[in-house]
């Protein structure tokens, strides 16, 4: 089982607030990545980082944004929540090469009212 | 980068193998082929993963055709709790400059009935 942490694991939050979703990881993994998904679609990958001062936009665009300051901890930041964030927001990380075998959180479910 | 088809959905007996395909025609020589699963909207658990050779781990039997072009998951006993969205993905070695290179499709959902 991987060690892998996202809080919180639900938020609701009225328009206009500014918000982070935490992930941790324990097992030192260099790459990170941020996915977006909503109810009974398909993961899209918004953000990715390759390890410390390393982040890169995935293939969907995001107003969010995020920062790797540290191996272990990969935050994703909304500096103004719209209804249009309402999703939930999957952190994962991999194990290095070879291959790229991605053990992702529990998610955070956030609803923007 | 090669995208993966699946058939959207498929039913099993509960007992019984469930096999479910994958097709990833343009896979190229250093792609992995890896299977993802995720359970009523938990984060995707990872499954398997294989290159050339045939798989197996305490989950779950993975065949690859020798072209690699297809691919098939094996659960050998399904369980009810196996009811999920079953994701095949193609991925690079996951050097750098690779990483963010996994696409998650629509993938199949398995159906295990009593």
């Amino acid at each position: 089982e991987a060690d892998i942490y996202q809080t919180p694991r639900y938020l609701v939050i009225g328009t206009g607030k500014k918000i982070t979703l935490e992930c941790s990881q324990t097992m030192g993994h260099d790459k990170m990545y941020w996915y977006q998904q909503d109810p009974g679609m398909e993961l899209h990958l918004i953000h990715y980082s390759y390890g410390v001062n390393s982040t890169e936009k995935g293939d969907l665009s995001s107003e969010s944004t995020v920062s790797r300051i540290r191996t272990e901890h990969f935050p994703l930041t909304l500096e103004s929540a719209r209804p249009s964030h309402t999703s939930q927001y999957l952190c994962a990380s991999s194990f290095p090469p070879p291959g790229d075998t991605q053990y992702f959180g529990p998610g955070t479910r956030l609803t923007v009212l | 980068d090669a995208k993966t088809t699946q058939p959207p959905s498929m039913d099993c007996a509960e007992g019984r193998a469930a096999n479910l395909p994958c097709n990833h025609s343009t896979i190229s020589g250093n792609e992995y082929v890896y299977w993802y699963r995720q359970i009523h909207s938990q984060g995707p658990q990872y499954i398997i993963h294989g290159l050339k050779n045939n798989e197996t781990n305490e989950m779950a039997s993975l065949i690859i055709t020798e072209d690699r072009k297809s691919s098939t998951l094996i659960l050998p006993h399904a369980t009810l709790r196996d009811t999920a969205v079953y994701y095949c993905i193609v991925s690079p070695e996951g050097g750098c400059g690779n990483a963010g290179k996994s696409t998650f499709g629509d993938g199949t959902t398995l159906t295990v009935k009593p």
